[in-house]
């Protein structure tokens, strides 16, 4: 069974540019969730998509955005891009689940490391 | 609202030393607690979670952790380290019951570091 795939793995982008980062979730997976790793803020969660619709968001500003595909793909977008938005990128999927269910396991990608130089 | 503190930054042990990494939650509701495990350039494995269950919770890799109500403390151990356990450590809180989505909420991470 395929994990998740996020590509690209490693990018390298200039200030005031955007870029798209994606993910496939494993393969039954409704649910897809993004989360910012900086060395100094940590891991921090960004937005949820489940069935195509956003279904949590945190706290970042409109540059952050995403979407998800009818076969549950997902995509995020950073726009504007700032020197602070250098980080690691990771996608998770899960299975349908609410609230304190076993089901809210989170399955992680490897990762998209962008560099805003 | 819900919040996680690891106790330790950094943590160093010797080989086949027990290892202990220690986190504390705070949660309006009865939490689901996962331990997950960041080796270098790599994404996320989940170690172990715990769901309302038995209290005692094995994981992964000889890894354990005991939920402690009255000490709101989930906190993680492995009787005997492996160099390959050194890595970072990241102790997770989940979304409140009944709450839509899959929010976790994520400690600052403990580094562990394995001496032979």
């Amino acid at each position: 069974k395929a994990g998740v795939t996020q590509t690209p793995r490693y990018l390298i982008k200039t200030r005031g540019q955007q870029v798209t980062l994606s993910c496939s979730p494993i393969s039954g997976h409704r649910s897809v969730s993004w989360y910012q790793q900086t060395p100094g803020q940590g891991l921090q969660f960004l937005f949820e998509y489940f069935s195509e619709t956003q279904r949590n968001k945190g706290n970042f500003p409109g540059r952050f955005s995403g979407r998800q595909f009818s076969n549950s793909r997902s995509e995020m977008n950073v726009s504007t891009l700032e020197l602070g938005d250098s980080a690691l990128y990771l996608c998770a999927s899960s299975l349908v689940g609410q609230g304190n269910s076993g089901a809210n396991v989170l399955t992680f990608g490897a990762g998209s490391r962008l560099t805003v130089l | 609202a819900q919040s996680v503190t690891q106790l330790d930054s950094h943590v160093s042990v010797s080989e086949g030393t027990p290892v202990l990494l220690r986190c504390n939650y705070s949660s309006s509701y009865s939490p689901s607690l996962f331990w997950y495990v960041q080796h270098p350039n790599k994404g996320l494995q989940l170690l172990l979670k715990y769901t309302s269950a038995a209290t005692l919770v094995k994981g992964i890799n000889g890894f354990e952790a005991e939920f402690k109500k009255s000490e709101t403390s989930f906190h993680l151990t492995k009787p005997s380290a492996h160099m390959s356990d050194a890595a970072e450590y990241f102790c997770v809180v989940s979304g409140a019951r009944g709450a839509a989505g899959n929010k976790l909420t994520f400690g600052g991470g403990t580094r562990v570091l394995v001496k032979p």
